[in-house]
């Protein structure tokens, strides 16, 4: 199975700050990476995938960058809306592995 | 839009099957390149893909809990539905169903509202 690893487990950043999670496969997936969103008590919703490409709706401050086993998820300008949990997931392999997840939270 | 619900017991014994029915609307799963997964999430812990049932009835499960999942699809009804077997208190948690599109990559697009379920004798 490909693990993947999210760092750090959790976060504190204030409004306007400019964020970056990192997500690394224990092997190579090529792009084959997405990033959720979740709110508390909400589904997760889709940021970006594969790694880089935005989702249809998603504000332009999430971006994403990464190939080959290091991602990272970047948030510009943090918005009070955006205090959530993040996952990645890889669907290189047919495990679609997620992340453990990363807490962003009010500093 | 597509839209999709999750809809089955929110409570089952330890031993029994759990069976969960994934109601959707917005695409049909007739339809090249369309597929829909399930999901699970404890209560405070992360994400755990379970399985996933494309449009040519390709069907892909979790390599740890593969002996437990069937995945279905019924699709005159719009409707897939995933059973696990042999239930555990550890399979608490709520069950999401998701869209997915594939076209080299598969997408989990749209979400299900989530359905929790509680083992518990």
């Amino acid at each position: 199975d490909i693990q993947m690893t999210q760092s750090p487990s959790s976060l504190s950043a204030s409004v306007g700050d400019r964020v970056t999670i990192t997500c690394r496969a224990s092997q190579t997936i090529s792009n084959y990476l997405s990033w959720f969103q979740q709110k508390p008590g909400k589904a997760p919703k889709l940021l970006i995938h594969a790694a880089s490409s935005l989702q249809s709706g998603v504000p332009s401050r999430f971006s994403g960058s990464g190939s080959g086993t290091d991602f990272t998820l970047t948030i510009s300008s943090l918005q009070p809306e955006d205090f959530a949990t993040y996952y990645c997931q890889q669907s290189y392999s047919t495990s679609y592995t997620f992340g453990q997840g990363t807490k962003l939270e009010i500093k | 839009q597509i839209t999709l619900k999750e809809s089955g017991p929110t409570l089952v014994k330890p031993t029994q099957t759990l069976t969960l029915t994934c109601t959707f609307s917005g695409f049909s799963l007739s339809t090249s390149g369309e597929g829909v997964g399930w999901i699970r999430q404890p209560p405070g812990k992360a994400l755990e893909w379970l399985a996933l049932l494309f449009w040519d009835d390709d069907k892909r499960y979790s390599p740890s809990l593969n002996n437990r999942l069937t995945i279905t699809k019924d699709t005159s009804k719009n409707q897939v539905v995933l059973t696990m077997t042999n239930m555990d208190p550890v399979d608490t948690a709520t069950y999401y169903c998701a869209h997915t599109l594939t076209s080299g990559i598969d997408l989990f697009d749209y979400w299900g509202q989530g359905a929790l379920v509680t083992v518990s004798s």
